[in-house]
């Protein structure tokens, strides 16, 4: 159903960096800007970055977003425990069958 | 503080209706459109329906276009999501989503409610 591509999962040590990939196509991420959502388990999403690459007040600047083209790519650095949760890229899709559309979402573990 | 709050989910029987509500404060409700989304049990994220500030504009996703009707009261702050002809996979928590702009379109989704759950279920 989700239209953007996620890795299920990525991984590492606490103080270390991951990026989670977010692939779309030209009717939706390469001419629309993307936010990023994290998600702890049992609780509703919150807005981490958007239109890109902008971060919400109270947002750690640990917390990056880039994109380029018809991907995105969300950015956390200095790893901590609390970072683990799941993180969904999304987009507005210019196509006619869709409107908003979201990543099939990332599992973030920390070692 | 700027809050949302989801009420009326539950159980109902495939075939059935149900409206859930979302009470809104902290903020002019009435200059910014209000959307939901809903979350499948262990499943991802999934656009349901967007109306803008004034209620004059409405968007569905094609999965419940023609069942669903979003609409919103400005005056008590209130927003309400209409569900008919369930169906079991519309079982899911549907959250009420602040957008940060008058329009649906091209919204940015800034603050979220804490969900209210619709099981589908006979």
């Amino acid at each position: 159903q989700s239209v953007l591509t996620q890795p299920p999962s990525v991984s590492a040590a606490p103080g270390q960096k991951v990026t989670i990939s977010c692939s779309g196509s030209s009717s939706n991420i390469g001419n629309n800007y993307v936010s990023w959502y994290q998600q702890f388990p049992g609780t509703a999403p919150k807005l981490l970055i958007y239109d890109n690459n902008k971060r919400p007040s109270g947002i750690p600047d640990r917390f990056s977003g880039s994109k380029s083209g018809t991907s995105a790519t969300l950015g956390i650095t200095g790893l901590q425990t609390g970072d683990e949760a799941d993180y969904y890229c999304g987009t507005w899709d210019r196509s006619l069958s869709a409107l908003y559309v979201f990543g099939t979402g990332t599992k973030v573990t920390v070692l | 503080e700027v809050q949302l709050v989801e009420s009326g989910g539950g159980l109902v029987q495939p075939g059935g209706s149900l409206r859930v509500s979302c009470s809104a404060s902290g903020f002019t409700f009435s200059i910014y459109a209000i959307h939901w989304v809903r979350q499948a049990p262990g499943k991802g994220l999934e656009y349901v329906s967007g109306i803008s500030s004034n209620g004059g504009s409405t968007y569905y996703a094609d999965s419940v276009k023609g069942r669903f009707t979003i609409s919103r009261d400005n005056s008590k702050n209130m927003l309400y999501l209409h569900m008919t002809s369930l169906r079991a996979e519309d079982t899911a928590v549907y959250y009420c989503v602040k957008g940060v702009q008058s329009h649906v379109g091209f919204d940015v989704f800034d603050i979220w409610g804490q969900g209210t759950m619709v099981t589908v279920s006979s």
